[in-house]
């Protein structure tokens, strides 16, 4: 399983645009990759997930390059409620095993 | 739709004793049911893959005959923890596996706050 890296921590203000990037240098031809968001004491819910280019849902936005070595989740305008962790992860295709790593914690601040 | 459930939110139990935690999928059926363990300030730690039918497949270094996972149907996995211990504590965490097109979704239980005094 591709092994990802990305920001231990980051720090925002609400109304702005935040973008957290994961390095995933061992990705396979066949992985997606999917970003979760956990809150303190929940389970994690499914951001967005892509495999090439650009993605684009109601919440977020999921850019990846050509090589797909590493890929940028986007929030736009965050708010308080925006503060959690957020988790990359590759893989989960045929099998659908999937690793977490550290995740980011991002903090919305007023 | 794609809801995952998790009974009980929360249990206390004296040491020793087992506990059992259910994992449903409300609206879908889910052939793969995986149970996840994370410590307060740690990130989710896969303890083993269970299929609807067969015997789970534990992770390296979860012991299998402590952490007892039954998948009797395609909508329903538990997880029991046997004579448990302090160091058992922990928030317990389920996900069920949907296949959509040509890749698996997974989705997630609320997570079982498990403290064992």
């Amino acid at each position: 399983l591709a092994k990802t890296t990305q920001p231990i921590s980051m720090d925002s203000y609400e109304g702005q645009e935040v973008n957290i990037t994961c390095s995933h240098n061992n990705i396979a031809t066949n992985d997606y990759i999917t970003w979760y968001q956990q809150f303190p004491s929940q389970g994690p819910r499914f951001i967005i997930q892509g495999y090439k280019t650009k993605v684009t849902n109601e919440v977020a936005s999921l850019f990846i390059p050509a090589d797909r070595k590493s890929s940028t989740l986007s929030l736009p305008r965050v708010s308080l409620s925006d503060t959690a962790v957020y988790y990359c992860l590759v893989g989960g295709t045929s099998y659908g095993k999937l690793t977490f790593g550290q995740g980011t914690i991002l903090t919305v601040h007023p | 739709g794609a809801v995952v459930s998790q009974h009980p939110s929360w249990v206390i139990c004296k040491s020793g004793t087992s506990v059992k935690i259910e994992c449903r999928s409300l609206d879908f059926q889910a052939t793969t049911m995986f149970w996840y363990r994370q410590f307060p300030k740690q990130s989710l730690m896969l303890m083993a893959t269970s299929n609807e039918g067969s015997k789970a497949t534990y992770e390296q270094g979860v012991e299998k005959d402590k952490f007892l996972i039954n998948h009797a149907s395609l909508t329903l996995s538990t997880l029991t923890v046997t004579s448990a211990h302090p160091e058992d504590s922990s928030f317990y965490i389920c996900s069920a596996s949907r296949r959509e097109g040509g890749n698996n979704e997974q989705f997630f239980g609320p997570g079982t706050r498990l403290t064992v005094l």
